[in-house]
């Protein structure tokens, strides 16, 4: 089944704007982790919110957890066209050394200024 | 931070033909790392776990001989494309564990765009 299903999948602000994405999974999960990627680039390790957090915070960044929802946010504050990206959540569901990472459909996020 | 690079980071080949990209962990040794596909506007897909010194762990509906990956060093692991077609154009994604780090991250490298004619 399809794990880490982001919405909106496309989403257009203006800059100083906040941009809120989502994020939903399905099953049980160690950890969950947001990307962001720029077009045709490799992936850029933002944060990551361990299955026993609620929230956390870096920068601009703010992600939230709900375990019951199966469900995370992530909040970038005043926005900038640089924050311009694709932005991905990815879940940690694996158990001892079979560990990897399932990605999500991914937010195409694009700030205009 | 932990740094990975791939190589070539374009490549455009002929179908029929076998294609070879590197991943490379620049400044730490990486006992496992992961191979993703990724088409246009679409998520990253696992393809297959390699790990230093054994087999790669392939995923569910990858073809391992199509897709050979070698993890000959702590440093380096290759993915092959052997007998390339046009529908294995993709954006391949390589990404590394670090052993040690505090959290549960991979470090990705930047990517290679395999182009087959």
């Amino acid at each position: 089944s399809q794990q880490g299903e982001e919405d909106p999948q496309a989403l257009s602000i203006q800059e100083g704007e906040n941009a809120t994405m989502n994020c939903s999974y399905k099953t049980s999960i160690n950890n969950l982790q947001w990307y962001r990627q720029n077009s045709g680039r490799g992936l850029v390790h933002l944060i990551l919110i361990r299955s026993n957090e609620r929230e956390k915070h870096s920068g601009r960044l703010r992600v939230t957890l709900d375990t019951s929802k199966k469900s995370s946010s992530l909040l970038i504050t005043a926005s900038r066209a640089a924050d311009t990206a694709s932005y991905f959540c990815a879940t940690d569901s694996s158990g001892g050394s079979n560990y990897k990472l399932t990605f999500g459909k991914g937010t195409l996020l694009t700030v205009n200024p | 931070g932990a740094v990975v690079s791939q190589h070539p980071s374009r490549v455009i080949c002929k179908s029929g033909t076998s294609v070879k990209i590197e991943c490379r962990s620049l400044d730490f040794q990486a006992t496992t790392m992961f191979w993703y596909r990724q088409f246009p506007k679409q998520s990253l897909m696992l393809m297959a776990t390699s790990n230093e010194g054994s087999k790669a762990t392939y995923e569910q509906g990858v073809e391992k001989d199509k897709f050979l990956i070698n993890h000959a060093s702590l440093t380096l692991s290759t993915l092959t494309v052997t007998s390339a077609h046009p529908e294995d154009s993709s954006f391949y994604i390589c990404s590394a564990e670090r052993p040690g780090a505090t959290t549960d991250t991979q470090y990705f490298g930047p990517g290679t765009r395999l182009t087959v004619l």
